[in-house]
């Protein structure tokens, strides 16, 4: 079985300060894990992913991603929060050659004051 | 044309309505996905197309049906629906069925009165 846990509900954070949005996996084998962002009264939009190669992973809008896999972790990551960012943030996995579909986590409130 | 165009974006519909949400892509992907997404909630995968065909049926009630008239072109009939199934309803599409990098439309608000 594959999940995936959002531990944050909601997440607050300064415009200009640094964000994290936590992100835990559970997979057999190497997973394929994903960002997804959806602002309100649209669909979710793809943020950036990781299958291989190195851990730090770069996306739109300026996020970038770190796969832990010690710590089964693929938190999100933004140097400088901007008020534009605020959304909805949903961490997906899947595992490699399984017929599985995504598996999405509960979602995080990002919320940036101004 | 990197967009998936859904239609209606909202619709407002009976318990014994039929209707029916129109979900449209030009990227020449060969994966369609419906999702079912409740307010500050993930989106619930309902059903798969895989080259047209229907690859994946999440026990979905049966006043749910999907048909997939070509490649391009994904469909959702809806028929006796219940409030508990007001909603936004998602279309999303991908190069093929591997899950990877999904592009989702805007969705369409579902309200059952």
């Amino acid at each position: 079985a594959q999940s995936v846990a959002q531990p944050e509900d909601q997440v607050n954070v300064a415009e200009g300060n640094p964000l994290t949005v936590k992100c835990t996996y559970s997979v057999s084998g190497n997973p394929y894990l994903f960002w997804y962002v959806q602002y309100p009264n649209r669909g979710l939009q793809f943020l950036l992913k990781y299958i291989t190669g190195d851990n730090l992973v770069k996306g739109s809008y300026g996020f970038e991603a770190e796969f832990n896999k010690s710590q089964t972790s693929f938190h999100l990551k933004k140097p400088s929060a901007l008020v534009s960012d605020s959304a909805l943030y949903f961490c997906a996995v899947r595992a490699p050659g399984s017929a599985r579909q995504l598996t999405f986590g509960s979602g995080t409130q990002l919320t940036v004051l101004p | 044309d990197t967009e998936v165009t859904q239609t209606p974006k909202h619709l407002v519909m009976g318990m014994t309505n039929k209707k029916s949400l129109k979900c449209e892509q030009h990227m020449g992907h060969r994966a369609m996905y419906w999702y079912k997404q409740k307010a500050k909630k993930p989106p619930e995968l309902m059903f798969v197309y895989s080259y047209e065909k229907l690859s994946i049926n999440e026990s979905v009630p049966s006043r749910f049906s999907p048909e997939c008239p070509n490649s391009s072109l994904l469909n959702l009939h809806l028929h006796a629906l219940q409030p508990e199934d007001s909603a936004l309803y998602l279309c999303a599409s991908s190069q093929a069925n591997s899950g990877e990098k999904l592009f989702f439309g805007s969705g369409t608000q579902l309200s059952v009165l």
